[in-house]
């Protein structure tokens, strides 16, 4: 069974950096193209970043480029996001979740974490 | 950026009826296009991709057509499980765009 388990959340000030991580199981890890899609409170889905298997390809939304960082470990069967000079529109639940094997849609994912930006 | 525009946002409709929501798109995504349920306090769950390609494990009531700039998705017979809000995404071209979402209620 596919599993996708953050962590890493939490209350953070504005301008502070947290990291997130994705633990993941039920496949095999280093052959899956990985991403983070966020969600406000009460708002719709929006795409953050994504690494391909091997790391070679990284892509990041224009909200948070030069401000985040994706990246992986697949010794570890982990996937990170850190997040620096954070603002108050960073406030989301965060997920991870695994591209499909054929192209970019986004086949299991996560239950979320939550990061709180706020004085 | 691909701008997904769905509608209705909101639908409320009875058990048994047969609902429809629809996405439409920017520019022409060649059925790159997929849908998504997120229950009440859930992960968005796939449901279809592909524009009509139903996702594992996904009952046969649901199913989604269209082509270009325009997609739906059919609910047949609703169930009271399918109380959700509901998305559609583009991966034609990045970055990937999702549409703002139709939630789904029981009336």
């Amino acid at each position: 069974e596919v599993q996708l388990v953050e962590s890493g959340g939490g209350l953070v000030q504005p301008g502070r950096s947290l990291k997130l991580s994705c633990v993941a199981s039920g496949f095999t890890f280093s052959d899956s193209g990985m991403n983070w899609i966020r969600q406000a409170p009460g708002k719709g889905l929006e795409w953050v970043a994504y690494i391909s298997s091997g790391s070679s390809y990284i892509y990041y939304a224009e909200t948070v480029k030069g401000r985040f960082t994706i990246s992986r470990d697949n010794a570890k069967n982990t996937l990170y996001l850190q997040m620096t000079s954070l603002r108050s529109e960073d406030t989301a639940l965060y997920y991870c979740a695994r591209r499909s094997y054929f192209t970019h849609f986004f086949d299991y994912w996560g239950q979320g974490v939550l990061v709180t930006v706020s004085s | 950026d691909i701008q997904m525009t769905q509608s209705p946002a909101s639908l409320s409709a009875s058990l048994g009826e047969t609902v429809t929501i629809e996405c439409r798109v920017s520019e022409d995504i060649y059925s790159n296009l997929a849908w998504y349920q997120q229950k009440p306090g859930n992960s968005p769950q796939l449901l279809i991709y592909d524009a009509n390609s139903l996702a594992d494990g996904v009952p046969s009531r649901f199913s989604g057509s269209g082509s270009g700039t325009q997609y739906f998705l059919k609910i047949n017979s609703l169930q009271s499980e399918d109380v959700a809000s509901y998305f559609c995404q583009q991966y034609n071209n990045y970055p990937w765009t999702f549409g703002g979402g139709t939630k789904l209620e029981l009336k």
